[in-house]
């Protein structure tokens, strides 16, 4: 497609329960962001992946939040055993190359946890 | 800690008059820095960026001024439009991390 593509846009779940988003980048964007904004807050990094190598996983919250990226294309991020703080909109980003400059957004998946 | 801070979380513009939103930071190694607009329900876009070497970059009705001796950097928008009223982040990047304020909300008022 021509932007990145993000599913699902919404998703309503119980707390405890495990979470898959899903993120599309823009053909031959090699870098993947996944950022995360909740309510009154800004966009908060999670985790960074560049080509063939090892993810910057430095803005994951907890454990329980984990992501990979497959063929260097589609990325999941997965939440296990979900809380109510995890409640936000989740927001995948991918550029043409890591540090380049400006990032492509999708529209995000807004997650809320009952 | 917040490395980037947009300290008025609104704003309101009458049309054709200036909107200046203000951006300040803590990282004198940022690289550039960047500002992005963003719509309800939608992502952030991106809107104009400046490099750490700068001090003005413009585009149209768009200019961000930076001014590295304060590590501060400002949007200005004029004339303003309806079409406008967004939620403007400022981002600043070194290297391949990106760090975003909180964003201001633009209404600009017709």
């Amino acid at each position: 497609g021509a932007g990145v593509s993000q599913s699902p846009s919404n998703k309503v779940t119980e707390k405890g329960k495990d979470v898959e988003l899903r993120c599309d980048p823009i053909s031959g964007h090699t870098a993947l962001y996944w950022y995360r904004q909740s309510l009154g807050q800004g966009l908060e990094f999670l985790i960074y992946f560049q080509g063939n190598s090892a993810p910057d996983k430095s803005g994951l919250p907890s454990d329980r939040f984990s992501a990979e990226r497959t063929g260097g294309s589609v990325s999941t991020l997965t939440i296990q055993r979900t809380q109510q703080e995890d409640s936000a909109v989740y927001l995948c980003a991918s550029s043409i190359a890591g540090g380049a400059g400006e990032l492509f957004f999708g529209e995000g998946s807004r997650l809320t946890v009952l | 800690d917040q490395q980037v801070k947009q300290n008025s979380p609104s704003l309101s513009v009458q049309e054709g008059r200036i909107s200046i939103l203000n951006c300040d930071y803590t990282n004198s190694m940022f690289d550039y820095f960047l500002w992005y607009k963003k719509y309800p329900a939608e992502g952030p876009t991106f809107l104009i960026s400046i490099s750490s070497i700068k001090d003005k970059n413009e585009d149209g009705r768009f200019t961000v001024f930076l001014n590295k001796s304060a590590k501060h950097l400002s949007l200005h928008i004029v004339p303003s439009q309806p079409g406008d009223s967004a939620v403007y982040f400022c981002a600043a990047q070194t290297g391949n991390q990106f760090y975003f304020g909180t964003g201001t909300s633009l209404t600009v008022i017709p």
